[in-house]
């Protein structure tokens, strides 16, 4: 049973870079051809997707955010991270990583990240 | 690319069926059997509760089915229990991203 975990910084001061790292246990990231997602929830509202990698390495990612993110792997680590460039008020959210093939079947527990000064 | 588009909120009684509708394009929804449905309770993570449009991963209660007509997919509950109460959300595959219904609340009276 693969298990995600999300850590970064909680807060993160506007204008800067919001930078999170997803540690995935319980299987290789490298192997089994899924996609290694990041998705977020502001507070009371809907979910949306940030992006994702494939295990080849080709990203997607929102075409609203596509400008501010970048979404890369460390196999070594068995580690997937996403940076959010330029944060606003408007990018704090409950962000979540994932596993998915078309449909996302596990998910992190979510990290709460507060875009403050 | 635009949300799908999802009912804000439905409700229903215990025992009773209830259908939640999730409408995308024919670039989307139309377009792959990849639709998804989520189940959020308050405070977590979401779970995968329908799959492909029609499949159930294991664990998941039969209550619970998919279906697509063109550009709308549709979520049915028989049976409701009031540990249905929750938000559900859609989402859809495609080769170049993956989308997301506004959710919908469900209300179990």
């Amino acid at each position: 049973q693969v298990q995600l975990q999300e850590s970064g910084p909680g807060l993160v001061k506007p204008s800067q870079t919001l930078s999170l790292t997803c540690t995935v246990s319980g299987g290789s990231i490298s192997s089994g051809y899924y996609y290694w997602s990041w998705i977020r929830q502001p507070a009371g509202k809907g979910l949306e997707w940030i992006g994702r990698i494939y295990t080849s390495g080709s990203t997607n990612y929102n075409p609203s955010l596509k400008s501010r993110v970048t979404i890369s792997v460390d196999a070594s680590k068995n580690q997937f991270s996403l940076m959010l460039s330029s944060v606003t008020a408007a990018d704090t959210a409950v962000y979540y990583c994932a596993r998915a093939r078309a449909a996302i079947d596990s998910w992190g527990q979510g990290a709460l990240v507060t875009v403050s000064s | 690319q635009s949300a799908l588009t999802q009912p804000a909120s439905v409700s229903g009684s215990p025992g009773q069926s209830i259908t939640i509708s999730c409408t995308g394009t024919s670039s989307d929804v139309g377009a792959y059997n990849h639709v998804s449905w989520y189940q959020q309770h308050p405070g977590k993570a979401p779970k995968l509760m329908i799959y492909d449009v029609t499949y159930r991963p294991s664990g998941v209660s039969n209550r619970f089915s998919g279906s697509k007509s063109g550009n709308t997919a549709s979520l049915t509950i028989s049976g409701l229990q009031a540990e249905d109460e929750a938000d559900y959300y859609c989402s859809s595959w495609t080769s170049s991203s993956t989308l997301f219904g506004g959710g919908t609340k469900l209300t179990v009276l």
